[in-house]
């Protein structure tokens, strides 16, 4: 079985400061690991993701993420925070293409001016 | 249709009472997901459809709770007898493929239960 710790339910940068959410997993094979945004009443959609291959991933809108096995870990990070970025993250993770996705109990992200 | 349809989008309901909940995923998704959303926490699983295999129900609380899907399109999640704590968003998202592929969600049937 696998599992997703997320750390910080809420986390609050400034505008144009450096977002980084934390997410670490457990997984009994090679994970595959993703990140989904939910912008205020709206449905979740997904940020990135890493299967296979490259370990630094790029996603939407200047948000990145590193897998580290060492770490079983898969931070989000963005250089520089947008209050546009306002919003909850959730990490998931599923044991490759015959697994459910399991997700953190999300970051929700504040940016302020 | 371009993205997963759920209705109703709200219900108000009285406890005791059964509801149905619709998702309709995109056209062509084999793998179909109901997850619920309680105020101020994380996903949890409810149950998954993966083309014609049995589904996986693992994550369903309770006998209440149950789904079905017909083929590779609607699925309806029923909650019988319902109970204020059933109140949450219930999220449906469907897949190209199951596991590593991306889920596109719905905008989800935000239940209360009176």
């Amino acid at each position: 079985a696998q599992s997703v710790t997320q750390l910080g339910s809420h986390v609050s940068v400034s505008e144009g400061a450096l977002v980084l959410l934390r997410c670490n997993y457990s997984s009994s094979v090679p994970p595959y690991l993703f990140w989904y945004v939910q912008y205020p009443n709206q449905g979740l959609q997904l940020l990135l993701k890493y299967t296979t291959g490259a370990t630094l991933v790029k996603g939407i809108n200047g948000f990145e993420a590193e897998f580290k096995k060492s770490e079983t870990s898969f931070h989000l990070t963005k250089p520089s925070a947008h209050m546009s970025d306002a919003a909850e993250y959730f990490c998931a993770v599923s044991a490759g293409t015959a697994s459910k996705l399991t997700f953190g109990t999300g970051t929700r992200l504040q940016v302020t001016l | 249709g371009a993205g997963v349809s759920q209705s109703p989008s709200n219900k108000v309901t009285e406890k005791g009472k059964d509801v149905e909940l619709r998702c309709d995923p995109i056209s062509g998704h084999t793998a179909l997901y109901w997850y619920r959303q309680r105020l101020g926490q994380g996903l949890e699983f409810l149950i998954y459809f993966q083309g014609n295999s049995a589904p996986d129900k693992s994550g369903l609380p309770s006998d209440r709770f149950s789904a079905e899907r017909t083929g590779e399109s609607v699925s309806t999640l029923t909650i019988q007898r319902t109970q204020q704590e059933d109140s949450a968003v219930y999220l449906c998202a469907s897949s190209l493929v199951f596991g590593g592929g991306e889920l596109f969600f719905g905008e989800g049937s935000r239940l209360t239960v009176l």
